[in-house]
C-alpha cells in the first residue's frame, strides 16, 4: 500500500531564508509525486510534479523538489522565503497507471519576518 | 474556466441529521474524487468516479455515506444519519480533460460540523 510521511506538522522561517520540507513515500511500483499548496481560504493547488525523466522538478513561485529514488523521498525546498509563502503544503503520491492519490498530512510553513 | 465549486462552504447540524454536499467539477473532467480531512491530519481519499460509475470506493468510511455522480456531471456526498466523527473538511477534485496529467483541480472544500 502507497502512504506518504511528512516529516513536521509545523516549520518556521526567516524571511529569506532556506525552506526545506521532507516528505517520505512508499510505493511497490514507480510513483508519481506531487506537492500541493494550500493558502487560507482556497482550495489546495498544484506546486510542481514528478512523473518521469529528470528527477529535479521545478514548480512555481521559486519552489522546487528531488526525486530520490534510493531515499525514498521527494524534498521541497526553496532558496529564499518570502511572506506570501506562508502555507500549508501537502506531499501526495499515486501510482503509474492508477488513479488514486494518497496524501499526507501537511506542513504548515510560517514566516516570519 | 470555471475551477471546481463545492457547497456549501460550512454545515454545522446535529447529530443524527442528514447533510448533503455538491460537487460541480471543472467541465469535461471525468474523474470526479472525494477526500475527507479531519482535524489536521492527512487528507484521505473517500471516492473516485469516472464518468459517472464509481470506479473505487474503498475510502468511505461505513454506509452512512452515500455518494452519488447522476450523468457523470456533479456529485452528492450524502451523510445520513451524521455522527460526530464525520466532523471535518470534505474536499472534491477533479482531473482528466484533453491532457490528463495527473493533476488534481480542488475546490475550496466543505466544512462540516457535527454537534
Amino acid at each position: 500500500a502507497q502512504s506518504v510521511t511528512q516529516l513536521g506538522s509545523h516549520v518556521s522561517v526567516s524571511e529569506g531564508a532556506l525552506v526545506l520540507l521532507r516528505c517520505n513515500y512508499s510505493s511497490s511500483v514507480p510513483p508519481y509525486l506531487f506537492w500541493y499548496v494550500q493558502y487560507p481560504n482556497q482550495g489546495l493547488q498544484l506546486l510542481l510534479k514528478y512523473t518521469t525523466g529528470a528527477t529535479l522538478v521545478k514548480g512555481i513561485n521559486g519552489f522546487e523538489a528531488e526525486f530520490k529514488k534510493s531515499e525514498t523521498s521527494f524534498h521541497l525546498t526553496k532558496p529564499s522565503a518570502h511572506m506570501s509563502d506562508a502555507a500549508e503544503y501537502f506531499c501526495a503520491v499515486r501510482n503509474t497507471g492508477g488513479f488514486k492519490t494518497i496524501f499526507g498530512a501537511g506542513t504548515r510553513l510560517f514566516v516570519k519576518a | 474556466e470555471a475551477g471546481v465549486t463545492q457547497f456549501p462552504s460550512h454545515s454545522v447540524i446535529e447529530k443524527g441529521q442528514t447533510v448533503t454536499l455538491r460537487c460541480d467539477p471543472i467541465s469535461g473532467h471525468d474523474n470526479l474524487y472525494w477526500y475527507r480531512r479531519v482535524m489536521g491530519k492527512e487528507i484521505k481519499f473517500l471516492l473516485h468516479f469516472v464518468k459517472e460509475s464509481k470506479q473505487d470506493e474503498s475510502g468511505m468510511p461505513n454506509n452512512r455515506f452515500l455518494a452519488e455522480r447522476t450523468g457523470g456531471t456533479y456529485s452528492t456526498l450524502k451523510v445520513q444519519p451524521a455522527e460526530l466523527e464525520d466532523s471535518g473538511v470534505y474536499f472534491c477534485a477533479s482531473s482528466g480533460g484533453a491532457s490528463n496529467t495527473g493533476e488534481l483541480f480542488f475546490g475550496e472544500g466543505s466544512r462540516l460540523t457535527v454537534l
